[in-house]
């Protein structure tokens, strides 16, 4: 069974558009997360939830929203797709211990082009 | 606030040879450090960890010890294997500062040529 899965692995669109990526964790974790990777495999936090809760949310353009509908899932919607905005987007869990984060558990990842 | 600083690479290595990738931290509080690893095209998955000074994780051959007199965290490994290849995260996690999320190196590419 996939820990962290993510849809879809490679999305490739054109700028201008609106896209979705959608990931789901089956660990029973109570926090979730979106990261950005670029070309340089530098990795970003975007914004993080718990318990449905947005808790994170880092200077990110608000094209960028994050919808939570359950703790099992964290959807990321982008409108109006820019070429900037190609990288690799990484959906993470992790259990909130007394607010101390111990592990994260990654997803696969989502490689988006913007072309 | 918190930062990790990492070694810049990519780092280089022979087959067996002996592998140390740099790690220094700054935190609030008292953190707990994580290593990272990230093979090509995948997700990240979580090497090693250590919660309080002294500790020492291992996995796989791989180690780091949290010296907390030198905020360091060094991943070592005696003798690596080309599938060793791949970028290596050191990260840390500090509740003090009330952030639930890990703090990040810029990481780490290693190749490990036959």
């Amino acid at each position: 069974d996939t820990a962290v899965s993510q849809t879809p692995k490679y999305l490739v669109t054109q700028m201008g558009n609106d896209k979705s990526i959608k990931c789901e964790q089956n660990l029973g974790h109570d926090t979730m997360y979106w990261y950005k990777q670029d070309s340089k495999k530098f990795l970003k936090i975007m914004f993080s939830y718990n318990n449905k809760e947005l808790i994170i949310n880092e200077t990110v353009p608000n094209r960028f929203s994050p919808k939570s509908p359950d703790k099992a899932h964290l959807n990321l919607h982008i409108n109006s797709l820019e070429l900037g905005d190609s990288a690799v987007y990484f959906c993470a869990s992790s259990q909130d211990v007394g607010g101390m984060i111990y592990e994260q558990y990654f997803g696969p990842g989502t490689r988006l082009t913007v072309t | 606030g918190n930062s990790v600083t990492q070694m810049e690479g990519p780092v280089t290595l022979s087959e067996e040879a002996f592998l140390t990738i740099n790690c220094t931290y700054t935190a609030t509080g008292y953190p707990s450090l994580f290593w990272y690893v990230q093979y090509p095209g995948e997700g990240l998955q979580l090497l090693l960890k250590a919660t309080k000074a002294d500790d020492k994780g291992s996995n796989k051959g791989f180690e780091a010890t949290y010296r907390k007199e030198t905020t360091s965290f060094h991943l070592e490994k005696g003798s690596v294997q080309v599938s060793d290849s791949a970028v290596y995260f050191c990260a840390l996690s500090d509740r003090a500062t009330g952030r639930r999320a890990l703090t990040f190196g810029s990481g780490t590419r290693l190749q490990v040529q036959p």
